[in-house]
């Protein structure tokens, strides 16, 4: 059964900084990637997806993936009060089930 | 712009009780989820159904029953809630088969005392 970590489990960071978030992953037939954020009491929504290795950037974010490693992660150029939020990783093998990881909750302090 | 609703939004119940939540979405999609975040915020896939056929019934007690009467539309009914039924219920959408973006409603938090 896939099995997803993520880390740190909390972060803050000053406002402009760059964040890096880890998700790691057990299966490696993994073919989906994806990051969701989700603000307090809110719904989570889609940030980004990545299918192959490499590096894909959109705007300030960019997610990196490295398939033999069983890892991914997201990264957020110039952080924002408004990029705090909780960031879930999440990991599929194309089928119908969606695997989320633990969660990192992010504070950028203004 | 929200496209998956889903009521209540909170529903406080006492243990033993039976509830039911509803979700909608309106953006045409052919499957549709339910998810579970629990209180450290981990979520769980706890079903998933194709065009109205249940696709995914993930280890959940059986007091747990989806419910689709058309693509557009999922309910959850939980019969005889537990202390530990107390969690947001997350529904979810996505295109179709294997399309792996999910699109989700604001969630219902059930309470169970």
């Amino acid at each position: 059964q896939q099995k997803v970590q993520q880390s740190p489990e909390s972060l803050i960071v000053p406002e402009g900084a760059m964040t890096s978030l880890n998700c790691t992953f057990s299966d490696s037939a993994s073919q989906y990637f994806a990051w969701y954020r989700q603000h307090s009491g809110k719904a989570p929504k889609a940030l980004m997806s990545i299918f192959s290795n490499g590096e894909k950037e959109e705007g300030r974010f960019t997610i990196h993936l490295n398939k033999a490693s069983l890892h991914f992660s997201l990264h957020i150029r110039d952080s924002q009060p408004s990029d705090s939020a909780l960031y879930l990783c999440a990991v599929s093998d194309m089928g119908y089930k969606l695997t989320f990881g633990t969660g990192t909750s992010l504070l950028v302090d203004p | 712009e929200t496209a998956v609703f889903q009521t209540p939004n909170y529903h406080v119940t006492q243990v033993g009780n039976e509830v039911s939540f509803n979700c909608k979405q309106t953006l045409g999609h052919d499957t549709m989820y339910w998810y579970k975040q629990d209180s450290k915020k981990l979520l769980k896939i706890m079903f998933s159904y194709n065009n109205k056929q249940l696709i995914v019934n993930e280890t959940v007690p059986r007091r747990f029953s989806p419910q689709s009467s058309d693509k557009a539309h999922l309910n959850l009914r939980i019969k005889s809630v537990e202390p530990e039924d107390s969690a947001v219920y997350l529904c979810a959408s996505s295109p179709r088969q294997g399309q792996n973006t999910l699109y989700f409603g604001a969630g219902t938090r059930l309470s169970v005392l």
